[in-house]
């Protein structure tokens, strides 16, 4: 079966500027969570969403947020831009009847200028 | 809450030499525990998971990990690593699948394996 897809894979953005990341789960997931990666913070959760519903969230600004389609597909946007927002948007979907397996795309690579 | 430590953040050993990765946690429930690996420029791989059942838990490609409750651990190991083991290994927990289902990860360890 086909993977988490992440898009874009790599996205330079200028500071003050908006940005959408997208991600598509496994077919069949519900949820799907999404995190940050930096070398200083390490793994930060961000939100999670399940049939539609922010179900989770992380200790992050207003600036982030996201959303969740009907198809399980799910986006995340930042606005007003800040440099320390550069990092790598990882995505995970899993699903109950998949034996509990969180499963991460390649992540989108953010990088803010 | 829960949180993850990761004893080490970096691990250099010889190929084919045996190798364990530290993970310790603290939950006030019922935990699920989990290893992931990350290859450069890559998304985080499922290596193993404990859930529940017997506490000594494998991955295809030769790691084991083993869930000990009373020392609140759940350390990686390998026999002998070959070169390919190279990558950064995190620890992480999660209370389970409904409410509480985020995961918290362990600020990684990085296993360099030298030929």
């Amino acid at each position: 079966k086909a993977g988490v897809t992440q898009t874009p894979r790599y996205l330079i953005k200028t500071r003050g500027q908006q940005v959408t990341l997208s991600c598509s789960p496994i077919s069949g997931h519900r949820s799907v969570s999404w995190y940050q990666q930096t070398p200083g913070q390490g793994l930060q959760f961000l939100f999670e969403y399940f049939s539609e519903t922010q179900r989770n969230k992380g200790n992050f600004p207003g600036r982030f947020s996201g959303r969740q389609f009907s198809n399980s597909r799910s986006e995340m946007n930042v606005s007003t831009l800040e440099l320390g927002d550069s990092a790598l948007y990882l995505c995970a979907s899993s699903s109950a009847t998949d034996n509990y397996g969180y499963t991460f795309g390649s992540g989108t690579r953010l990088t803010v200028v | 809450a829960q949180s993850v430590t990761q004893l080490d953040s970096q691990v250099p050993v010889f190929e084919e030499a045996p190798v364990e990765l530290r993970c310790n946690y603290s939950s006030s429930v019922s935990v699920y525990l989990f290893w992931y690996v990350q290859y450069p420029n890559q998304g985080l791989q499922l290596l193993l998971k404990y859930l529940s059942g017997s506490t000594l838990v494998e991955s295809i490609n030769g790691f084991e990990a083993e869930f000990n409750k009373s020392q609140t651990s759940f350390h990686l190991r390998k026999p002998s690593v070959h070169i390919s083991d190279t990558a950064e290994y995190f620890c992480a927990v999660s209370g389970g699948y409904s409410s509480a289902s985020k995961i918290i990860f362990g600020s990684g360890t990085r296993l360099s394996i030298r030929p």
